[in-house]
């Protein structure tokens, strides 16, 4: 299996201030279509996980534009240009290249 | 709008057998394949099972191999987890969720399985 490891465990931002979340995989998330499956998900307090960022970059429908992921291979970043108080929850990313889907341990994002 | 609602969580004794539903809305169910994915309370997310759109391809963790089957039911626009001899470890959040190529899109808001003497 393939293992997800999110760094930091938790983050406390000043509303308006950046962020940043690193994810690490033990094996290269690139397919050979060229494409590499690596997704970014924010679950809000009492609600099920959202799509925010997919194929490393791409934001999901409806995303705010803050929100950009990077990365390639086995190493990936989301980054939060002016985090907002809606931000707030805990973020996972995972990996889609094969199963079984595995998932980050997840980072805490609080505003201060 | 797209949406997934999970029924069918319950307290069940370890030994003891559940079915999940996940009713489909505001899409053509037929055409995605679907998930099922679990979550203790204040934990990650764990990956459980999988099925193609017609139900011919099916996959599942090892943990429960053996002991949950997921299918669907394109005609009711349902997808399903038959849960078999449950164990303590399996009490989570179970989530639906709707997949386009390889991402994960759309999750239901989850039912809670609770397995307990």
């Amino acid at each position: 299996d393939i293992v997800m490891t999110q760094t930091p465990l938790s983050l406390s931002v000043t509303p308006g201030q950046p962020a940043s979340i690193s994810c690490k995989s033990s094996q290269s998330l690139l397919h050979s279509d060229g494409k590499t499956y690596l997704s970014w998900y924010l679950q809000k307090p009492g609600q099920s996980p959202q799509l925010l960022i997919y194929e490393v970059s791409n934001r999901f429908s409806g995303v705010p534009d803050r929100f950009s992921g990077s990365g390639s291979g086995t190493d990936f970043t989301l980054k939060i240009s002016r985090v907002e108080a809606e931000d707030v929850g805990v973020y996972y990313c995972m990996q889609s290249i094969q199963l079984p889907l595995t998932f980050g341990g997840g980072t805490k994002v609080e505003i201060k | 709008e797209v949406q997934l609602v999970e029924s069918g969580g319950n307290l069940v004794q370890p030994g003891g057998s559940l079915r999940l539903s996940c009713a489909a809305s505001g899409f053509t169910f037929s055409s995605y394949w679907m998930h099922w994915v679990r979550q203790v309370p204040g934990k990650g997310l764990v990956w459980v099972s999988r099925i193609n759109t017609d139900g011919s391809s099916t996959r599942y963790a090892d943990s429960v191999k053996g002991r949950f089957t997921i299918s669907r039911d394109s005609a009711k626009n349902t997808l399903y987890l038959q849960m078999n001899s449950l164990r303590v470890e399996d009490t989570a959040v179970y989530y639906c969720a709707r997949v386009l190529g390889y991402r994960v899109e759309f999750w239901g808001q989850g039912t809670q399985v609770t397995v307990s003497s």
